[in-house]
């Protein structure tokens, strides 16, 4: 079974700053996909970056990046000059390309920029 | 232009009532899934179809029926609603083997 964990329950930066959120998982597949989500207080799910595991290149959108470094299951998101609209919580999550397509999410951080 | 629709946005009931929530999605896609996430955050899939076929099921009360009258349509039926069933559920749509879920704005449940 897939499981996605985020150790960091809550985090909190001051506006510009550069934040980093954790997020490992556990798989025995090698093909599949990750994302993160955003979810702001008006609970919309909203995909802020996905990855494709085959590729070894860093996705990155805007002022979102990711690390990821697929030997160690790991799959950080690295928000850069951070804006008060980035407050919300932010979801870790993962899908096979084979097999049953269902996400599987991490338990979620709660992200809140300080002004 | 509303991709993903949810009705309602939000419930309030009493235990032991029976309560439906209704998604339809427009955007062509073969595959609807429902998800619930709990008071504290967390999401998990509970049903998943593809052309209106059952192709997920996880461990979910058999109090909680899905179904699908056609493919831009996934309702999800609840029998005897009981206190932890609190919570708000998430419809989602995606083209079959695409990876990218697009989502509902979710309805939550409060069950009294």
């Amino acid at each position: 079974a897939q499981t996605v964990t985020q150790s960091q329950p809550e985090m909190s930066v001051q506006e510009a700053e550069t934040v980093t959120l954790s997020c490992t998982y556990d798989t025995s597949e090698s093909n599949y996909y990750l994302f993160w989500y955003k979810q702001p207080p008006s609970r919309q799910m909203i995909l802020v970056i996905r990855q494709e595991a085959y590729k070894q290149q860093n996705a990155t959108e805007n002022r979102f990046s990711v690390n990821f470094q697929k030997a160690a299951k790991s799959f950080s998101l690295k928000i850069s000059d951070s804006q008060l609209g980035d407050t919300a919580m932010y979801f870790c999550a993962f899908i096979l390309i084979q097999g049953a397509q269902k996400l599987v999410f991490g338990q979620g951080t709660r992200l809140t920029i300080n002004p | 232009d509303t991709a993903v629709s949810q009705t309602p946005k939000y419930l309030v009931t009493q235990m032991g009532n029976d309560k439906s929530i209704k998604c339809e999605q427009n955007l062509g896609h073969d595959t609807m899934y429902w998800y619930k996430q709990d008071s504290k955050k967390f999401l998990k899939i509970m049903f998943s179809y593809n052309n209106k076929e059952l192709i997920i099921n996880e461990t979910v009360p058999n109090r909680f029926s899905p179904k699908s009258p056609d493919k831009a349509h996934l309702n999800l039926h609840i029998n005897s609603l009981e206190l932890g069933d609190s919570a708000v559920y998430f419809c989602a749509s995606s083209q079959v083997f695409s990876n990218e879920q697009f989502f509902g704005p979710g309805t939550r449940l409060t069950v009294l």
